[in-house]
């Protein structure tokens, strides 16, 4: 079973387009998490949801929105598609206590903006 | 600031090789949370370990091991006798208390690749 997972795996969509990108966890955890992936590889945390509230929002543009329907999952909404948002998502989740557990990261959603 | 860097981009070896990454890493609090995470060339994050502010004991995980000194802020990790299977992009990545989540701010990465 994986413990997390995201879907798709792959997304090619045109500017403009609206897309979601959806996840769930089955390990039971408080806390789950979007990062962006860019092309230089480099991480960076963009979500947090702790029990369906959001924690953190860093400083994403409103295009992006999340949507926690349970302590399970974190779904991704992005509206009117830039190229800029190529990238791989991923999708993780952690517990909230004891505090400084690893997070564990689904495989990752590529998604092109052409 | 908050901030972790891994100064090497990247890094090859031949087969056998022992090798080190860097890490080093800002922060203001007294109470964190050290990581390094795996990103195989299929893609995924794998979680290698963790380590809390307060245990400075390094750590050894078969041909891995990981050396942390707060005295210069640094968590490095070396692999012995380097393997192919090791090729990948390595990730060290830090958690502050004070982030009051288990929000991790990554390092740019290094890209290690073992010939044979």
């Amino acid at each position: 079973d994986t413990a997390v997972s995201q879907t798709p795996k792959y997304l090619v969509t045109q500017m403009g387009n609206d897309k979601s990108i959806k996840c769930e966890q089955n390990l039971g955890h408080d806390t789950m998490y979007w990062y962006k992936q860019d092309s230089k590889k480099f991480l960076k945390i963009m979500f947090s949801y702790n029990n369906k509230e959001l924690i953190i929002n860093e400083t994403v543009p409103n295009r992006f929105s999340p949507k926690s329907p349970d302590k399970a999952h974190l779904n991704l909404h992005i509206n009117s598609l830039e190229l800029g948002d190529s990238a791989v998502y991923f999708c993780a989740s952690s517990r909230e206590s004891p505090r400084g557990t690893e997070a564990f990261f689904g495989q990752g959603t590529r998604l092109t903006v052409v | 600031a908050q901030k972790v860097t891994q100064a090497q981009t990247e890094i090859s070896v031949v087969e056998k090789e022992d090798v080190t990454l860097d890490c080093v890493y800002e922060t203001r609090d007294t109470t964190y949370y050290l990581f390094w995470y795996k990103q195989p060339p299929s893609g995924e994050l794998v979680f290698l370990i963790r380590r809390n502010s307060f245990d400075e004991q390094n750590e050894i995980s078969g041909r891995y091991s990981w050396n942390f000194q707060k005295s210069t802020s640094s968590f490095n990790f070396t692999i012995t006798a380097s393997q192919v299977v090791d090729s990948a992009v390595y990730f060290c990545a830090l958690n502050p208390l004070s982030s009051n989540t288990g929000k991790l701010i990554f390092g740019q990465g290094t890209t290690l690749q073992v010939k044979p």
